[in-house]
């Protein structure tokens, strides 16, 4: 039962576009979202997190936007970079308690130049 | 970088072995999640430590057990090591469980 789910595996963009990450959750006791980058060899970095309480949070070139009635958060970088080229993760949790972040299955992000 | 560090990098066991992984909080954090991520999956919650106690548990046997210290690391331990436990082991250190910083992780594989 996967309940959180990134339907999309890969994604190619150009330099310079936005990239639009997408992420669908099925529980509705998740209200704490984070998103996650992962290059090879290393462990997933913090990006950026947002509450049910807000619809977006943004950090520089990153927005995370949230719809709680449709379960589903995206996350958009702009512009997208060579760097950014990686596996993206989002994670959710329940923000009573034990905060046990449930993962997706990643979505490989190529940026080409 | 985030301050948290794991031990060691790779390791290779045989079937039926016990491990010992080690983790480092980052400063000002007090609470420790173990995950597990296997080739081409997210990572999976093992269990998680709040001031020295267990505070949550993933769909993981009782040989997978853990430690938290004074100082706020941690260690996971697996008894009986089997085929299926080759992964990637992460920990992710927290100020009270919220947005969590990772390790590198440990590469353990079990022949």
């Amino acid at each position: 039962d996967q309940q959180v789910k990134q339907n999309s595996p890969s994604l190619s963009v150009q330099e310079g576009r936005i990239s639009i990450l997408n992420c669908d959750y099925t529980n509705s006791m998740f209200d704490y979202f984070l998103w996650y980058k992962k290059y090879p060899a290393e462990g997933p970095t913090f990006l950026i997190s947002i509450s049910s309480i807000k619809d977006k949070n943004e950090d520089g070139r990153f927005t995370v936007f949230l719809n709680k009635s449709a379960k589903h958060l995206s996350l958009h970088i702009v512009p997208s970079q060579p760097g950014d080229s990686a596996v993206y993760f989002c994670a959710a949790s329940s923000a009573s308690g034990t905060y046990k972040y449930i993962f997706g299955t990643g979505t490989r992000l190529k940026v080409l130049a | 970088e985030t301050g948290v560090t794991q031990s060691p990098t790779h390791l290779i066991k045989t079937r039926g072995q016990q491990v010992t992984l080690r983790c480092s909080s980052q400063s000002g954090h007090n609470t420790v999640s173990w995950y597990q991520q296997a080739l081409g999956q997210g990572p999976q919650f093992i269990f998680q430590y709040y001031r020295e106690e267990e505070n949550g548990r993933g769909n993981f046997p009782p040989r997978f057990s853990g430690l938290q210290f004074p100082n706020y690391s941690s260690e996971l331990n697996v008894n009986a090591l089997e085929l299926d436990d080759s992964a990637l082991y992460l920990c992710a250190s927290s100020f009270q469980g919220r947005d969590a910083f990772f390790g590198q992780g440990t590469r353990l594989t079990v022949v």
